[in-house]
């Protein structure tokens, strides 16, 4: 089991630009969600899907879109990047119980 | 509404002594409570949760956490520390029927533990 993997791990966009970050999960977890995180504010939820065909929206989904066409794939859509966007940004995924969530190794975001 | 608050962005201790790393949270509802460890540029891994069985949870690295109702935290222990237990801890709240619908995980803002020779 690979678990779960992001790609890229690196990016640097110019603000305006859009760019897709890649999550896939080999777990076969129905629960995926895509958090970001900044020093001294925690791992904040951006959206989350249980399952394929459903997504919501968390605490901070401004500015990105997401969408889940399998049970592997959830990928995270910057639609025009700002700098305020420039983050570290994980993917997570979990089995109903016992609900231990499983993140990837992160994408850090660097937006000028 | 629920959150979390951790007592002190930084510790620092000994190697050997013990570590204690505070979590107070806050919920209408039963809570379930988690510990995440952060190493320096990786991902967040589980260390310990609290899903409203028994109130002394015991978790990897030798680390535990108490449940305690009336204090509402949900404290991080470990009783002699090393060196490789140096990174960043993360407490996180969520109950039973919103993670049921999607894992939303209230974090805290992290306690970075550093660990002195």
């Amino acid at each position: 089991n690979a678990g779960v993997t992001q790609t890229p791990k690196f990016q640097v966009l110019k603000t305006g630009q859009s760019m897709t970050l890649q999550c896939a999960q080999d777990m076969n977890h129905e629960y995926m969600s895509w958090y970001r995180q900044d020093p001294g504010m925690g791992l904040r939820l951006i959206h989350y899907s249980v399952g394929a065909g459903i997504t919501d929206q968390g605490e901070v989904p401004n500015g990105y879109n997401v969408s889940r066409s399998t049970t592997e794939d959830f990928p995270l859509r910057l639609l025009s990047a700002a700098p305020s966007q420039t983050s570290v940004y994980f993917c997570a995924s979990r089995r109903d119980s016992p609900y231990e969530q499983y993140f990837g190794p992160g994408t850090r975001l660097t937006v000028t | 509404a629920q959150s979390v608050t951790q007592l002190g962005s930084h510790v620092s201790v000994s190697e050997g002594a013990l570590v204690l790393l505070r979590c107070n949270y806050s919920s209408s509802v039963p809570p379930y409570l988690f510990w995440y460890v952060q190493y320096p540029n990786q991902g967040l891994q589980l260390l310990l949760k609290y899903t409203s069985a028994a109130t002394l949870v015991k978790g990897i690295n030798g680390f535990e956490a108490e449940f305690k109702k009336s204090e509402t935290s949900f404290h991080l222990t470990k009783p002699s520390a090393h060196m490789s237990d140096a990174a960043e801890y993360f407490c996180a709240v969520t109950h039973g029927m919103i993670y049921n619908q999607g894992g939303k995980l209230i974090f805290g803002q992290g306690t970075e533990l550093s660990v002195k020779p």
